[in-house]
């Protein structure tokens, strides 16, 4: 299995809600991350998690708050967004965070913040 | 600083042979990746290079030369379904990847 699944596919919210996003991986890596990308532009590194702790915070706002409950979950919680968050929140994991390690992506949540 | 360059959009024939190029400057080199990504998908991972020469899988080729901070991927038989964005990405010394803005490739019949 070679599979990250996303859950929403899509999600749009408003200004004043709260959601989450969540990301499910099971070939035992030890890495996840949270990426936003916007249309035209490459992947935006926000979070990376190494053995369930969190290893980068790339200057995140706090209204993106992550989380890890264990080593195949990993969630980002959404609080008071703004309309320049909208982009595809892509999760990837990676065999471990310190080598030439190949990301696997899951096929992204579509944010649309109103 | 780190950069990363790549064209910003090429356009090919189908069955033609394309040539997509990236250059980098970064903060040390761990490895260079080539991801491929459809309008609205996930990036999907198609090589990676850490020493210095052509590594060929299927129609797709990639080449890294370190010295001159220069790759490239080749695609050869080109199809229709070969049109997507082609990323380049750098890892760097702390094993973060540093991503190219991507070239976005047309394929004609």
């Amino acid at each position: 299995d070679t599979e990250v699944t996303q859950t929403p596919k899509h999600l749009v919210m408003g200004m004043t809600n709260k959601k989450s996003l969540k990301c499910e991986q099971h070939m035992g890596h030890r890495a996840m991350y949270w990426y936003k990308q916007k249309a035209k532009k490459p992947p935006e590194l926000m979070f990376v998690y190494s053995y369930e702790k969190l290893s980068i915070n790339e200057s995140v706002p706090s209204r993106f708050s992550p989380e890890c409950p264990n080593s195949s979950l990993l969630n980002l919680h959404l609080h008071a967004l703004q309309p320049e968050d909208s982009a595809l929140y892509l999760c990837a994991s990676s065999q471990d965070r310190g080598g030439p390690y190949e990301q696997y992506f899951g096929p992204g949540t579509r944010l649309t913040v109103t | 600083g780190q950069n990363i360059d790549q064209p910003t959009e090429m356009t090919a024939t189908e069955g033609a042979i394309v040539q997509i190029n990236c250059t980098y400057q970064t903060s040390g080199f761990n490895g260079l990746f080539w991801y491929q990504q459809h309008a609205g998908e996930a990036p999907t991972f198609l090589s990676y290079n850490v020493l210095d020469g052509l590594e060929e899988k299927g129609r797709f080729s990639s080449f890294l030369s370190r010295s001159k901070g220069y790759s490239y991927l080749l695609l050869k038989e080109l199809q229709m379904k070969d049109s997507a964005s082609y990323l380049c990405a750098v890892l760097d010394s702390n094993y973060q990847l540093i991503w190219g803005a991507g070239t976005k490739l047309i394929i004609k019949p």
